[in-house]
């Protein structure tokens, strides 16, 4: 079955340091997304990709980065890791892009930053 | 900015009671999607509405979009514990725009 998973699961790292979240779907879908999810703020778009080499800055991109070097990855990475940046990050993929079909979401990766 | 607010934020009820979770903006969206997240879990999408004033039935789950096209409901006859969760509305226009979520707990 087609699935979208993340890892790690959990992290703890400390302030200063390079984080990198992995994002894998086998649903072959061009359009990727990571989010954030904090408490009284639901969830918060980052950076999406509508295909390979193509990413774009979502609401809360200060911070972050990611690349598309194929269909199926879209790695996320925190350049200094600050103690704003623990949250829950989650990847998500999409099989159209300007429609209202549903994204997948990964299980998430919960990232503390000491 | 295009915000959704979700009402009411907490919600905790006793199994075979009745509910409804509010979704309201000043925006239009093209159609309205409606996430269960479970703990440790993505969300997950149950029904996506799109024209205004459409009701869709998922079991016990009614989902209705608002005639603009800027509000929806969600009400869930006889609730059980296996309906506990984190229920997110979500608008579609060019990216989605999710509200903050309701979080459920029903009793057993």
């Amino acid at each position: 079955d087609a699935e979208i998973t993340q890892s790690p699961r959990h992290k703890i790292t400390e302030t200063g340091r390079q984080v990198t979240l992995a994002c894998h779907q086998t649903w072959n879908h061009n359009n990727m997304f990571w989010y954030r999810q904090d408490l009284g703020h639901g969830l918060r778009l980052i950076h999406y990709s509508y295909g390979v080499q193509d990413t774009n800055k979502g609401e809360v991109s200060d911070g972050y980065s990611v690349s598309r070097s194929n269909t199926e990855d879209l790695p996320l990475t925190l350049e200094s890791a600050a103690s704003s940046q623990t949250s829950v990050y989650f990847c998500a993929s999409k099989r159209d892009r300007d429609s209202g079909h549903e994204q997948f979401f990964g299980p998430g990766t919960r990232l503390t930053v000491l | 900015t295009q915000l959704l607010e979700q009402s009411p934020q907490f919600l905790s009820i006793q199994e075979g009671e009745n509910l409804t979770v509010y979704c309201n903006s000043s925006s239009v969206f093209s159609s309205l999607q409606w996430y269960r997240q479970e703990p440790g879990e993505g969300p997950v999408l149950l029904v996506t509405v799109v024209t205004g004033g459409e009701v869709k039935k998922l079991k016990r789950l009614t989902f209705q979009f608002g005639d603009a096209r800027k509000d929806s409901s969600l009400h869930i006859t006889a609730a059980q514990p296996g309906d506990t969760g984190l229920y997110l509305c979500a608008g579609v226009s060019r990216r989605l725009v999710f509200g903050k979520g309701t979080k459920l707990t029903v009793n057993p």
